[in-house]
């Protein structure tokens, strides 16, 4: 596609349930984030991919929160035994550079979790 | 550490007019860009605009302008001639050399009146 592909566009979990969310990203970009978006606020950085390598995963909350990208291009974030703090935007960009500083961040449309 | 701060959380303009949205940021690295990103309701967001630190010319797409004061740490937005379509909320994000990560603020609701 033309465009950062996430899916699904809505989930929602009860609590205790594992979820997966994937990104589908710009055909060739090297670089992949995931970000999380709570109501009302601005993105925080989650993770960093640079092809199959996850080079920063500061982000990410507690252990409950894995994403992976083994072939380099579609990204999985999973959340294990969700609970109701992780109900949230969860945005999916893509960047061509690499290394660069001043690359575009190209997004998906996120996907909505809510978790009951 | 990086940060960005949007103080601002909403404003709104008559078409046609001009406003003017405002970010800070602190960061000690001396290579660094500063983005102003646009996420309308219920679509993805775009990049509108972005600065390099070490150009001192404030950048500029077509109704879309920068006030890049680096001594102050200040990177504000002006939108002139607003259009409908500018209704959204707009973020400033940081990012610079020693991280791969953008550093977001909180972000300004710009809704544009009839």
């Amino acid at each position: 596609g033309a465009g950062v592909s996430q899916s699904p566009r809505y989930k929602v979990a009860k609590r205790g349930q594992d979820v997966a969310l994937r990104c589908d990203p710009i055909s060739g970009h090297v670089s992949l984030f995931w970000y999380q978006q709570a109501l009302g606020q601005g993105p925080e950085f989650l993770t960093y991919f640079q092809n199959e390598a996850q080079l920063d995963k500061s982000g990410l909350p507690s252990d409950r929160f894995f994403a992976e990208r083994p072939e380099g291009s579609v990204s999985t974030l999973k959340i294990q035994r969700t609970q109701q703090e992780d109900s949230a935007v969860y945005l999916c960009a893509s960047s061509l550079a690499s290394g660069g500083v001043g690359g575009e961040l190209f997004f998906g449309e996120g996907s909505r979790l809510t978790v009951l | 550490a990086q940060t960005v701060t949007q103080s601002q959380p909403e404003m709104s303009v008559q078409e046609a007019e001009t406003v003017t949205l405002s970010c800070t940021y602190d960061t000690s690295e001396n290579n660094y860009y500063l983005f102003w990103y646009k996420q309308p309701p219920s679509r993805q967001m775009i990049l509108v605009i972005r600065q390099e630190a070490y150009k001192q010319q404030n950048a500029t797409e077509n109704r879309f302008s920068v006030n890049f004061q680096k001594a102050a740490k200040s990177f504000s937005l002006k939108i002139s001639d607003s259009q409908l379509g500018d209704t959204a909320m707009y973020f400033c994000a940081l990012r610079t050399s020693g991280t791969y990560k953008y550093i977001f603020g909180t972000g300004t609701r710009l809704k544009v009146l009839a």
